[in-house]
C-alpha cells in the first residue's frame, strides 16, 4: 500500500546550521506531497507543497523538491533558527483520494 | 477566517466518564476529519465525513468511540466510557476537497484529553 517514511528523530542542531529531514514515499499513482509543521501546543499547519514531479515547494526559508525518480521529498533549510523547533510531518494525497497519508513525524530542536 | 475551532482545549476526566469533544470546521469545507495523536502511535485517522456523512470510520478504535456531524458547522467525538488509554491529543481538521491536487488539511489546535 501507499506509505510515507521519514527519518527518525529527534534531530538536534545548533542555530544557523543546515537542515535536511528525509522523506520517501511509496505510491501507485501520482500524489501531491506536503510538509506540515506542528509547533508546541498547536495543530499541524501546512508548510509547503508540491503537486507534480520536479516541482519545488518553498516557504519561510524551507524548500523541498518532488523527486519522482527517487520517490523522495526531502525538507531543507539553509540556516535554522530556534523558532524552527517543532515536529515536521511529510504527507501525500492523491487527486482521486479523500485521505492524506502522514509520516510518523520528525522532532527538530534547535540550540541557541 | 477563524480557522478550525475545537473545544475544550483541555479535558481531564475520570475513568468511566463520558467525554465529548467538539469541532467547528471552516465554513465551506465539505470534508471533516478526526485524528488522534499519541507518542506511541503518532497521528491516527479515526473517522472522516463528507457533506456531514461519515465515509470511513475504520480508524475508530472500538465501540466506545462515536462521532456525529449533525450539520455542516459542527461535529462531535464522544467516548463512553472513557479509559486511561484514551489519553491523547484529539485533532479536528477540515478541507474543501482534499482530492484536489495540492489541497491541504486545516487543523484545529486540538483537545488534550487526560483520563485518570
Amino acid at each position: 500500500g501507499d506509505s510515507v517514511t521519514q527519518m527518525e528523530g529527534p534531530v538536534t542542531l545548533s542555530e544557523e546550521a543546515f537542515l535536511t529531514i528525509n522523506c520517501t514515499y511509496t505510491a501507485t499513482g501520482y500524489p501531491s506531497l506536503f510538509w506540515y509543521v506542528q509547533y508546541p501546543g498547536e495543530g499541524l499547519q501546512l508548510l509547503l507543497k508540491a503537486t507534480k514531479a520536479d516541482d519545488k515547494g518553498s516557504n519561510k526559508g524551507f524548500e523541498a523538491t518532488y523527486r519522482k525518480e527517487t520517490t523522495s521529498f526531502h525538507l531543507e533549510k539553509g540556516s535554522v533558527q530556534v523558532s524552527d523547533s517543532a515536529v515536521y510531518f511529510c504527507a501525500l494525497t492523491y487527486s482521486s483520494a479523500s485521505k492524506i497519508i502522514f509520516g510518523s513525524g520528525t522532532r527538530l530542536s534547535i540550540r541557541p | 477566517d477563524a480557522g478550525v475551532i475545537q473545544s475544550p482545549r483541555h479535558e481531564v476526566t475520570e475513568m468511566g466518564q463520558e467525554v465529548t469533544l467538539r469541532c467547528k470546521p471552516i465554513s465551506g469545507h465539505d470534508y471533516l476529519f478526526w485524528y488522534r495523536q499519541t507518542m506511541m502511535r503518532g497521528l491516527e485517522l479515526l473517522i472522516y465525513f463528507n457533506n456531514n456523512v461519515p465515509i470511513d470510520d475504520s480508524g475508530m478504535p472500538e465501540d466506545r468511540f462515536s462521532a456525529k456531524m449533525p450539520n455542516a458547522s459542527f461535529s462531535t467525538l464522544k467516548i463512553q466510557p472513557s479509559e486511561p488509554r484514551d489519553s491523547a491529543v484529539y485533532f479536528c481538521a477540515s478541507s474543501p476537497y482534499p482530492g484536489t491536487p495540492g489541497s491541504p488539511l486545516h487543523f484545529g489546535n486540538g483537545t488534550r484529553l487526560t483520563v485518570t
